[in-house]
């Protein structure tokens, strides 16, 4: 049982154009929403976050956009670059008793950009 | 130089073999992750530590075991009960009470 559904699996885009990938969950009590960029043969590392509460969130080039009543957020890469090219995860967290929290994560997306 | 370190970066294991995988970290994080990573799969959850001396399974935990004797070590053993240990492991932190998670370099384990 999936409770994040990401899309696409794979992404090819031009260098200077928008890349979107798109997450759906199921449980409601999901409430923080990271998303996190990995290079080949590295761990991830976090890249933006967003709360239920914010319907969008901008840092630099990355935008995260949430939609709490369609149970999905995406991630929108503008004027992407070669070195944008990695593979994307979303998350979602739950409190799963006192001060821990479970992160289910989406089967990724791997972008490429050309140059 | 804060972090969490993994090592070996590779490491190959024999049929029957048992494993360990080191993950240290010197964030003074209090919760520590393992995870399995497999190609198309995203990122699994093996066993998870809160604190010292307590640790809980995770969605995979079955044929793994860990141990939490401090607070910065977390290491995983792949046991022979593991029958497709082949993966990409890689190892979080958080701080306590929070929900962003630092992860590892990773360890590249492979059957011979």
């Amino acid at each position: 049982q999936q409770q994040v559904k990401q899309s696409p699996q794979s992404l090819i885009v031009q260098k200077g154009g928008i890349s979107i990938i798109n997450c759906a969950y199921e449980n409601t009590a999901f409430d923080y929403f990271p998303w996190y960029q990995q290079f080949p043969g590295k761990g991830p590392a976090l890249l933006i976050a967003i709360r239920p509460d914010v319907s969008e969130k901008k840092e630099g080039r990355f935008t995260i956009s949430f939609n709490k009543s369609a149970k999905q957020f995406s991630l929108h890469i503008m004027d992407s670059q070669p070195g944008d090219s990695a593979t994307y995860f979303c998350a979602a967290s739950v409190n799963s008793g006192g001060s821990n929290y479970k992160l289910t994560f989406g089967k990724g997306t791997l972008l490429t950009v050309n140059p | 130089d804060g972090g969490i370190t993994q090592s070996p970066k590779y490491l190959f294991r024999k049929e029957g073999q048992n494993v360990t995988l080191s993950c240290e970290q010197n964030l003074n994080h209090d919760a520590m992750y393992w995870y399995r990573q497999d190609p198309g799969q995203g990122l699994r959850l093996i066993y998870y530590s809160q604190i010292v001396n307590d640790f809980q399974k995770g969605d995979i935990a079955e044929g793994y075991s860990v141990s939490r004797e401090k607070k910065e070590s977390f290491p995983l053993t792949v046991t022979s009960a593991q029958k497709n240990p082949t993966a990409f492991y890689l190892c979080a932190s958080s701080n306590f009470g929070q929900e962003t998670q630092y992860f590892g370099p990773g360890t590249r384990l492979l059957v011979l």
